[in-house]
């Protein structure tokens, strides 16, 4: 089982539409969690952290579920502008040990 | 304020040469990890260096080695290179006190003939 399972994409969806992506990570001391977004043919930049009791940041909502494993993201009123590779990201070590483990993407295209 | 540099951008190299990839880490970082990213993939942790010693590794042949300067910059080395490291390489900064947030550099990417 991979580490970091990611819905598989393409998601393919109008402008405004909501849309939501999934990830489960295997190693339950799994620590921190991050949503990152990739550009095509540039670097990661990170989106959000996700924290224990969900956060949200504009249009963006990240929940987490230690229980069953599983994090997600919502995007809401979706923009031209947010087609891109969604990239799950763990650490399972906390803060003491920096190696992030990526999912391997879910990419999102908006569509006028 | 200068984000993370990476130098080359492009490099093309044939078979069993070797390779040196270039990190300069955001200014006021300390820290700078190394990551792979093969076509359609996520990024695979190769190994990070903080106070010029190498403090974690990932699943990587010792082909992969590397090196930290005492100005924070960072060198990644690959020896005998095949033909499935062709890849982008992302050097990513951070600080000692919160090596999670990670700012990734543009990368390099590894073309092997």
């Amino acid at each position: 089982r991979k580490e970091v399972e990611q819905d598989p994409g393409p998601f393919n969806v109008p402008e405004g539409a909501t849309v939501a992506f999934n990830c489960t990570y295997s190693n339950s001391a799994s620590q921190s969690f991050f949503w990152y977004r990739q550009d095509c043919r540039k670097e990661p930049k990170l989106l959000m952290s996700v924290y224990s009791s969900g956060n949200e940041d504009g249009r963006f909502t990240a929940q987490l579920n230690r229980a069953s494993q599983y994090i997600s993201l919502l995007i809401r009123d979706s923009k031209l502008s947010d087609s891109a590779t969604y990239l799950c990201v763990v650490n399972f070590y906390g803060g003491s040990q920096g190696n992030l483990i990526f999912g391997k993407g879910t990419k999102l295209s908006v569509k006028p | 304020d200068a984000g993370v540099t990476q130098s080359p951008t492009h490099l093309i190299k044939t078979r069993g040469q070797q390779v040196t990839l270039r990190c300069s880490p955001k200014s006021g970082h300390d820290t700078v990890s190394w990551y792979q990213q093969a076509l359609g993939q996520g990024p695979q942790f190769i190994f990070q260096y903080y106070e010029e010693e190498e403090r974690q590794r990932g699943n990587f042949p010792d082909r992969f080695s590397g090196h930290q300067f005492p100005n924070y910059s960072s060198e990644l080395n690959v020896n005998a290179l095949l033909l499935g490291d062709s890849a982008l390489y992302l050097c990513a900064s951070s600080t000692g006190t919160s090596k999670l947030e990670q700012y990734f550099g543009p990368g390099t990417r590894l073309t092997v003939t």
